[in-house]
């Protein structure tokens, strides 16, 4: 059973479109993330919601928009998409922050590739 | 600020070499956590291990095994015996402990280790 799901795997498209990546997990955690991988390999966290409130948003250009429907979704929606954007967004999960540090389960990853 | 440094870019080793990848850290925190995840060529990232600040006991786990030493801010990770399917990207990792409602992981820069037959 996938513990953190991501769709889709990748995404081509042009400069200037809005697209979305969908994250579930189903391992009953209350926190979500999102990581950016750029071309380099460097993982920066860009957004936590814990129980569907967002806690965390790494100065993430406001194009981006993370929603957060109930607590085992978290998506992220992308504005007028740009050349600079494309890199690999994984979703992550853990339990609840607050009741001390989790490890962290990563999703398998979207590729997005802007044209 | 927290910082977590992999000097090593990349490393290429022959099969059943012994190899150690570096990770040190900055925090002002007492209390954090540190972790280690792999990334194999297929993309998705694994989770090795997590260690928190009060336990420096080292670890060892099959072929691989961790070295935790607050003196020196270091917590380095060696394979033993590599083998081709270790080939991947390492990432180190730090965490502070949680108190409020907010935390978040900063990872290294990581390091390509390549396994060679």
């Amino acid at each position: 059973d996938t513990a953190v799901s991501q769709t889709p795997k990748y995404l081509v498209t042009q400069m200037g479109n809005d697209k979305s990546i969908k994250c579930e997990q189903n391992l009953g955690h209350d926190t979500m993330y999102w990581y950016k991988q750029d071309s380099k390999k460097f993982l920066k966290i860009m957004f936590s919601y814990n129980n569907k409130e967002l806690i965390i948003n790494e100065t993430v250009p406001n194009r981006f928009s993370p929603k957060s429907p109930d607590k085992a979704h978290l998506n992220l929606h992308i504005n007028s998409l740009e050349l600079g954007d494309s890199a690999v967004y994984f979703c992550a999960s853990s339990q609840d922050q607050r009741e001390g540090f989790n490890e962290q389960f990563f999703g398998p990853g979207t590729r997005l590739t802007v044209l | 600020a927290q910082k977590v440094t992999q000097a090593q870019t990349e490393i290429s080793v022959v099969e059943k070499e012994d190899v150690t990848l570096d990770c040190v850290y900055e925090t002002r925190d007492t209390t954090y956590y540190l972790f280690w995840y792999k990334q194999p060529p297929s993309g998705e990232l694994v989770f090795l291990i997590r260690r928190n600040s009060f336990d420096e006991q080292n670890e060892i786990s099959g072929r691989y095994s961790w070295n935790f030493q607050k003196s020196t801010s270091s917590f380095n990770f060696t394979i033993t015996a590599s083998q081709v399917v270790d080939s991947a990207v390492y990432f180190c990792a730090l965490s502070e402990a949680v108190y409020s409602s907010a935390s978040k992981i900063i990872f290294g820069s990581g390091t390509r280790l390549s396994i060679r037959p």
